[in-house]
């Protein structure tokens, strides 16, 4: 997992406040993806961006959720007025231009905490 | 609605014995096909992936098979070491991209001494 940074590793916020989730890819990747884990389960696709722009939401819940890769620094995941639901580990992914046989390489994730 | 399955939310192996992670899917328009590996609080790490235009990829101790009539992959380790208990995550994707993964709900192995 070295190389996908993301920050912070725990974040706890309360109901109705945002959070903000930090990625910063590998050296020399683009591609950056945003996954969410619940308990239990698989990941979840979320959106996958280049810099700045989006290439595919369709995973990303229609409200209170957006993502961002500007053209300096670290993509962004936005989570307004949270809620109990949104309790999750959330995954960054990089990955070079794509093609096959360029796996995503993973960060060590956000766990997100809402009371 | 699932398209990837791991119907085993556990494994147990004797250490130097052979593990076999069995994941099935629905979707047949998967062409990749990737295995990741998960120790707790840690992100997924890549372990192995098959086009499916194969239907065997080897990797050290690693075997993945793809048996494409049957929608069903395996995952081979052998010999099985403790260090390898983990949550193996088997990933699905269209076109091979690798963006949109497809992951199962993962089975956790476990090794013993």
């Amino acid at each position: 997992n070295a190389g996908v940074m993301q920050n912070p590793r725990h974040l706890v916020r309360r109901r109705g406040q945002e959070a903000r989730l930090r990625c910063s890819p590998m050296k020399g990747h683009s591609h950056v993806y945003w996954y969410r884990q619940l308990p239990e389960e698989g990941l979840k696709f979320m959106v996958y961006l280049q810099k700045e722009n989006i290439i595919d939401e369709s995973g990303m819940p229609k409200e209170r959720f957006s993502a961002e890769f500007p053209k300096e620094g670290p993509s962004i995941l936005r989570i307004q007025q949270v809620v109990r639901g949104d309790s999750a580990a959330y995954f960054c992914a990089s990955s070079p231009p794509q093609g096959m046989g360029s796996p995503l390489h993973f960060g060590n994730g956000t766990r997100l905490t809402v009371t | 609605d699932q398209q990837v399955k791991q119907n085993s939310p556990s494994l147990s192996v004797q250490e130097g014995r052979i593990s076999i992670l069995n994941c099935d899917y629905t979707n047949s328009m998967f062409d990749y096909f990737l295995w990741y590996k998960k120790y707790p609080a840690e992100g997924p790490t890549f372990l192995i992936s098959i086009s499916s235009i194969k239907d065997k990829n080897e990797d050290g101790r690693f075997t993945v098979f793809l048996n494409k009539s049957a929608k069903h992959l395996s995952l081979h380790i052998v010999p099985s070491q403790p260090g390898d208990s983990a949550v193996y995550f088997c990933a699905a994707s269209v076109g091979g991209s690798q963006g949109n993964l497809i992951f199962g709900k993962g089975t956790k192995l476990s090794v013993k001494p």
